[in-house]
């Protein structure tokens, strides 16, 4: 079975840009959530999609969004990017529905604002 | 709210030494609690995990359990090898929070032959 795949793999982009990323999970996984990970902030959560519809939200500014599609895969957005923006952005999926169900992470795209 | 609290790294041993990572957690309901281990240049992947008081979770000579009363679950391995470089991440999710994970901030391991 595939893992979970995150495309591209590293990004670079200027203040004020936008960009998508995007998350392939495994297959059969309804659940796709997306973290921000910093050296100095670490691990945060962004958002987590089930069937097509957001069921959870970290404390991100509305310029970062997300969305998923029917075949599971899901992308998200940041707008107006800002240098603070700079990260490695992880997906991971799971079959979802219950708190306890394995994460499956995918390698992360890297994201370099200049 | 939920938190993770992790012991501060960075953690240098010699091979075959004993490793013990703590990690203390605040939550206001039922969490589930796991560890997760990155390689460098990889993503995350679960070690082990634990979903009620009391219980083991263990893989590959890693072991972590669940402590309700001291709101623990501190990873432990008998004989560190060279291989088990890496940066180890507890997390917690609570049973209404769907996949929503909470990540500690890390503890970098770094074994020596």
């Amino acid at each position: 079975k595939a893992g979970v795949t995150q495309t591209p793999r590293y990004l670079i982009k200027t203040r004020g840009q936008q960009v998508t990323l995007s998350c392939s999970p495994i297959s059969g996984h309804r659940s796709v959530s997306w973290y921000q990970q910093t050296p100095g902030q670490g691990l945060q959560f962004l958002f987590e999609y089930f069937s097509e519809t957001q069921r959870n939200k970290g404390n991100f500014p509305g310029r970062f969004s997300g969305r998923q599609f029917s075949n599971s895969r899901s992308e998200m957005n940041v707008s107006t990017l800002e240098l603070g923006d700079s990260a490695l952005y992880l997906c991971a999926s799971s079959t979802g529905g219950d708190s306890d169900n394995e994460q499956f992470f995918g390698p992360g795209t890297r994201l370099t604002v200049l | 709210g939920n938190s993770v609290t992790q012991m501060e790294g960075p953690v240098t041993l010699s091979e075959e030494a004993f490793l013990t990572i703590n990690c203390t957690y605040t939550a206001t309901g039922y969490p589930s609690l796991f560890w997760y281990v990155q390689y460098p240049g990889e993503g995350l992947q679960l070690l082990l995990k634990a979903t009620k008081a009391d219980d083991k979770g263990s893989n590959k000579g890693f072991e972590a359990t669940y402590r309700k009363e001291t709101t623990s679950f501190h990873l432990e391995k008998g004989s560190v090898q060279v291989s088990d470089s890496a940066v180890y991440f507890c997390a917690l999710s609570d049973y209404n929070q769907g996949g929503k994970l909470i990540f500690g901030q890390g503890t970098e391991l770094s074994v020596k032959p």
